[in-house]
């Protein structure tokens, strides 16, 4: 199994511009999530959805956009990038129910905005 | 400000010795689980402690949950070069199904 594949694994961008981060995974996994994580400090939630059609908002939304079309992927939009939004961005999932709880993560992408 | 603090913020041992890392969270949780993080990677789920329990082992790692307190240790037993790496406590808040993540400790064990 491929687990959760994130692209690209490195991006840069100018201010202003837009741009969609990928994550798929292959678990058939009900909880998707979008993390960001600047340097030497732990990860804050951005958006997360518990299945298609389904999103909400974490700690740090404000600058991003998600939708959650198939139960498969889970897109993060930047839709005008601003330097504060260079960071590493991981994307996980889990089954929600039961032991099953841990969450799977993704390699990360690493964005950078000038 | 973030729901889970772990204390120390870094850690540095001899090979051999155990590292216990704790975690403080504020709100009430349906579990806390603990994460590792080895350089430049993504994190890697170690072991999930409920609300209703009080201890749980796997090999060499022990967790301990103090709801009463609302606080967690993690402790390494016999430490090896390859247990350095960052650690997170990351909590499910009851009623929902968001997992918030510490800031994490840094361990470096030396060889």
């Amino acid at each position: 199994n491929a687990g959760v594949t994130q692209t690209p694994k490195f991006q840069v961008l100018k201010t202003g511009q837009s741009m969609t981060l990928q994550c798929a995974q292959d678990m058939n996994h009900e909880y998707m999530s979008w993390y960001r994580q600047d340097p030497g400090m732990g990860l804050r939630l951005i958006h997360y959805s518990v299945g298609a059609g389904i999103t909400d908002q974490g700690e740090v939304p404000n600058g991003y956009n998600v939708s959650r079309s198939t139960t498969e992927d889970f897109p993060l939009r930047l839709l005008s990038a601003a330097p504060s939004q260079t960071s590493v961005y991981f994307c996980a999932s889990s089954l929600i129910q039961g032991a099953a709880e841990k969450l799977f993560f993704g390699s990360g992408t690493q964005l950078s905005v000038l | 400000s973030q729901q889970g603090e772990e204390d120390p913020q870094a850690l540095s041992i001899q090979e051999g010795e155990n590292a216990t890392m704790n975690c403080s969270y504020k709100t009430s949780i349906n579990n806390l689980q603990w994460y590792r993080q080895n350089s430049g990677r993504g994190l890697v789920h170690l072991i999930l402690i409920r609300s209703n329990e009080r201890e749980k082992h796997s090999g060499r790692l022990r967790v301990t949950l103090d709801t009463s307190k609302k606080s967690s240790s993690l402790l390494i037993t016999a430490s090896r070069a390859a247990d350095t790496a960052s650690y997170f406590c990351a909590t499910r808040v009851d009623s929902s199904y968001k997992l918030i993540f510490g800031s994490g400790t840094r361990l470096l064990v030396r060889p």
